[in-house]
């Protein structure tokens, strides 16, 4: 157990819904993260929250969207994606953007779209 | 580019074996290196590294870091099946908030 949530851990869903992943830690730390797990490829990071502000966003597709409503719960609306989106997606946290390197995963939604 | 290179990308060995995992880097600003074990779902953190030359250890893993060469390494002694995994390199720049660049990973496979 890493204190790092994530739920669902399996979504399929179809091209047209609208869904929601969610991610929640219990470590007091101040900086979240979203990355991208395909088969063969490294980690792709795909948005920073630092204190609840967006810090980065690795040009990622507007069909994703994050909200981060405060430091410890994290949310990526997912609609209309396609079936490429297909992935693990994993959240992360660490003490703060700056001197926190480390970064604690939790244990992934498993995304499949038809 | 930024880029972190891991090799092999796969490796098989049996049971008390010794292996040594590679992870080269070229990226600018560099701050620290950090190791990942992904078993099943979640990478969990194994080593940090950010001075050469100094070995990190962990029962029977171990890691150094060498600044002028751009590499580490992670050496795991007398190899069980439960460290069959995926390990994962990661750097982090100085500039750069928060983030981590990673590499693909070794998948690792300890047969009994």
């Amino acid at each position: 157990e890493t204190g790092v949530t994530q739920t669902p851990r399996h979504l399929v869903m179809g091209m047209t819904n609208k869904k929601s992943l969610k991610c929640e830690q219990h470590l007091g730390h101040n900086a979240m993260y979203w990355y991208k797990q395909s088969a063969k490829k490294p980690l792709e990071l795909m948005f920073v929250y630092n204190f609840k502000e967006q810090t980065e966003n690795n040009s990622v597709p507007s069909r994703f969207s994050p909200e981060c409503p405060n430091s410890s719960h994290l949310f990526l609306h997912l609609h209309t994606l396609q079936p490429e989106d297909s992935a693990l997606y994993l959240c992360a946290s660490s003490q703060d953007g700056v001197l926190g390197n480390i970064q604690y995963f939790g244990a992934g939604t498993r995304l499949s779209v038809l | 580019e930024d880029k972190v290179v891991q090799s092999p990308l796969s490796l098989v060995v049996h049971e008390g074996d010794t292996v040594t995992l590679n992870c080269s880097y070229e990226v600018t600003n560099f701050r620290s290196l950090l190791w990942y074990k992904q078993e099943k779902k979640a990478p969990t953190f194994l080593f940090m590294l950010t001075s050469s030359g100094i070995e990190k250890k962990s029962g029977r893993l171990s890691s150094i870091l060498d600044k002028k060469e751009l590499f580490s390494i992670l050496n795991i002694t007398a190899t069980q099946t439960g460290d069959s995994a995926v390990y994962l390199c990661a750097v982090a720049r100085g500039s750069t908030l928060g983030r981590l660049y990673f590499g693909r990973g070794t998948q690792l496979t300890v047969w009994p």
